[in-house]
């Protein structure tokens, strides 16, 4: 059964880069079935999508996240990983790694990690 | 890109049926059939409920339902549970290639 675990630092300083990766178990990353993607949720707020990835490198973007994120994928260790730089107390949220099925273009996030709590203070 | 427009709030009585509704524009709910519904548990991961505009996938209750007219597409649950009370998103694909979601709508069964 497919698994998804965020892990990564849970204090991040403001104005430094946030960097969490996704270690995806029980399948391949590299399947052209499927895009990776980044989803976060401030505390107590709804969800926002950060971006997605396909297994060649392809990516796509929040357009109000774009300038600040980075989404990479290495299929050599069967992960993918994001980095938001610049961050700031508003970037505080629990993060969430998600597979979406490329056949409902990258809507359909049918699996997900547990999420990770990353807080942005000094 | 803005966030997809839900009612902050619903409820419903065991055994009654609810529908919550998520208002989109002509560049992503109302371009393709391409929204999910997602439901969530206090401090847990989100959960795929319904995706393509009405589709379930397997596992998930025929009491959830979901449908689309124009820029508005509706999730309905029939048949209340106490273990419904949850939040639920709404999330759509766009016309500039990006996902976006809804606010979010918190389920309360009396």
């Amino acid at each position: 059964q497919l698994q998804l675990q965020e892990s990564g630092p849970g204090l991040v300083k403001p104005s430094e880069t946030l960097s969490l990766t996704c270690s995806v178990s029980g399948g391949s990353i590299s399947t052209s079935s499927y895009f990776w993607g980044w989803i976060r949720q401030p505390p107590g707020k709804g969800l926002e999508w950060i971006g997605s990835i396909y297994y060649s490198g392809k990516t796509y973007y929040n357009p109000s996240l774009k300038t600040r994120v980075t989404i990479s994928v290495d299929t050599s260790k069967n992960h993918f990983s994001l980095k938001l730089s610049s961050v700031t107390a508003a970037d505080t949220a629990v993060f969430y790694c998600a597979r979406a099925d490329v056949d409902t273009a990258m809507v359909r996030f049918d699996a997900w990690g547990q999420g990770t709590l990353v807080t942005v203070s000094s | 890109q803005s966030a997809l427009t839900q009612p902050a709030s619903v409820s419903g009585s065991p055994g009654q049926s609810i529908s919550i509704s998520c208002t989109g524009t002509s560049s992503d709910v109302g371009a393709y059939n391409y929204v999910s519904w997602y439901q969530q548990h206090p401090g847990k991961a989100p959960k795929l409920m319904i995706y393509d505009v009405s589709y379930r996938p397997s596992g998930v209750s025929n009491r959830f339902s979901g449908s689309k007219s124009g820029n508005t597409a509706s999730l309905s649950i029939s048949g209340l549970q106490a273990e419904d009370e949850a939040d639920y998103y709404c999330s759509s694909y766009t016309t500039i290639t990006t996902v976006v979601f809804g606010g979010g709508t918190r389920l309360t069964v009396l």
